[in-house]
């Protein structure tokens, strides 16, 4: 089975703070990388993506880092607030529209006022 | 503007018992999908369907079969649900087209299926 390894598995910052999540893939095949935000009680949604032909990508707060040598990719929230708490999921697909989400088992983060 | 809609935010089944769970997305979208997200595992894709009347097995198929007749609508069914299934499962869409792996899932709240 295909894998996206994620860590930490809960991650409690300050506000204020840099939140870091990291994960890694074995499959060389995959060619897109998203990253999901989770609130209780409510369904994933798409935060940020990122496809392997760039090494970064930041929309606002959220800047997905990529290291392609290391099959590797990572989440940092810049000032990380009170709101952003909640379950963040790395995933992996190729590009194929045929392709299915493997998703990281999440990391669960607590923004401390 | 709820995109995906799933029937039930919370089940309760006997074990045994028949389940039925509800997708509708209104998006017009050839892809759909059924998850099971359950604590420490994160999300594991039962089926999927690439458009009408198709339907692929994902990563953890058994004790599941679904059901796509028409283009919005996609149905997981438990046929003798099992405690073992007590989980919250979300359902999925997304448009198919070139490039089609990088559109973005919509997910529905998800149903929480509690078997006793």
């Amino acid at each position: 089975q295909q894998q996206v390894k994620q860590s930490p598995q809960s991650l409690i910052v300050q506000k204020g703070g840099i939140s870091i999540i990291n994960c890694a893939y074995e499959n060389t095949a995959f060619d897109y990388f998203p990253w999901y935000q989770q609130f209780p009680g409510k369904g994933p949604a798409l935060l940020i993506a990122i496809r392997p032909d760039v090494s970064e990508k930041k929309e606002g707060r959220f800047t997905i880092s990529f290291n392609k040598s290391a099959k590797q990719f990572s989440l940092h929230i810049m000032d990380s607030q009170p709101g952003d708490s909640a379950t963040y999921f790395c995933a992996a697909s190729s590009y194929s529209g045929y392709s299915t989400l493997t998703f990281g088992k999440g990391t669960m983060l607590l923004v401390s006022p | 503007d709820v995109k995906v809609t799933q029937s039930s935010r919370y089940l309760v089944k006997r074990t045994g018992e028949k389940v039925f769970l509800e997708c509708v997305q209104d998006m017009d979208h050839e892809n759909m999908f059924w998850y099971r997200q359950d604590p420490g595992l994160g999300l594991r894709l039962i089926y999927f369907s690439y458009d009408v009347k198709m339907k692929e097995k994902g990563d953890i198929p058994e004790g599941y079969s679904v059901s796509r007749e028409k283009k919005e609508r996609f149905s997981l069914i438990l046929e003798s649900a099992s405690t073992n299934q007590t989980s919250m499962y979300l359902c999925a869409s997304r448009r198919f087209g070139t490039g089609g792996g990088s559109y973005g899932y919509t997910f529905g709240s998800g149903t929480r299926l509690t078997v006793v």
